[in-house]
């Protein structure tokens, strides 16, 4: 079965200094990956994702992230963060088999300081 | 752009009762998601369906039941609520492409009293 695990519950970040969201997964085969933004009480939304080709995915938001196969792992990342960022983000994957959920992590909650 | 439809968005219900919630997909997905997301905690899968027929279970309670419909729209019935029930339930959809990312509603808040 496929996992995620976030090691970090919070991550504070300056205004304007480069942004680091881990996630590490486990999934039998290859995997599908994904970010999610979650803004309170509001649903998810879908920032980018990691099907195959380039290791670096670019997303909405000016978020991007690398996956590295060898490591497991599929961080997200910004150069220069806004307060506007602030929100719950959550890693996400799915095994590659048709109409196969998506597993979550438990959610980092990304705060910007001004 | 059309989104996933979620009705209601509040609920609000007493212990053992029943509630009904509804998803509406976005036009020409054919799989639909549940899932449950408790105060501080990750969203957690229910039960999904393809081409009305379910296709996947997770941590559904059984007094929890969903279909979906011809028009592929989904309902997810919940019976005898518990206290422990009260949580945030989104409705997610996706188009036949495995390599989809789920599109999420907005979800429907479920307060039992």
């Amino acid at each position: 079965a496929q996992s995620v695990a976030q090691p970090e519950d919070q991550v504070n970040v300056a205004e304007g200094n480069p942004l680091t969201v881990k996630c590490t997964y486990s999934v039998s085969g290859n995997p599908y990956l994904f970010w999610y933004v979650q803004y309170p009480n509001r649903g998810l939304q879908f920032l980018l994702k990691y099907i195959t080709g380039d290791n670096l995915v670019k997303g909405s938001y000016g978020f991007e992230a690398e996956f590295n196969k060898s490591q497991t792992s599929f961080h997200l990342k910004k150069p220069s963060a806004l307060v506007s960022d602030s929100a719950l983000y959550f890693c996400a994957v799915r095994d590659r088999r048709r109409d196969d959920k998506i597993i979550f992590g438990k959610g980092t909650r990304l705060h910007i300081l001004p | 752009a059309a989104g996933v439809i979620q009705s209601p968005r509040h609920l609000i219900k007493e212990k053992r009762e029943t509630a009904t919630l509804k998803c509406y997909p976005i036009p020409r997905h054919d799989t639909v998601y549940w899932y449950q997301q408790g105060p501080g905690q990750d969203p957690q899968f229910l039960i999904s369906f393809y081409e009305k027929m379910q296709s996947d279970k997770g941590s559904i309670p059984d007094r929890f039941s969903a279909q979906q419909f011809s028009d592929y729209h989904s309902e997810l019935n919940m019976s005898s609520l518990e206290l422990g029930d009260s949580a945030l339930y989104f409705c997610a959809s996706s188009p036949s492409v495995a390599t989809g990312e789920l599109f999420f509603g907005e979800g429907s808040r479920l307060t039992v009293l």
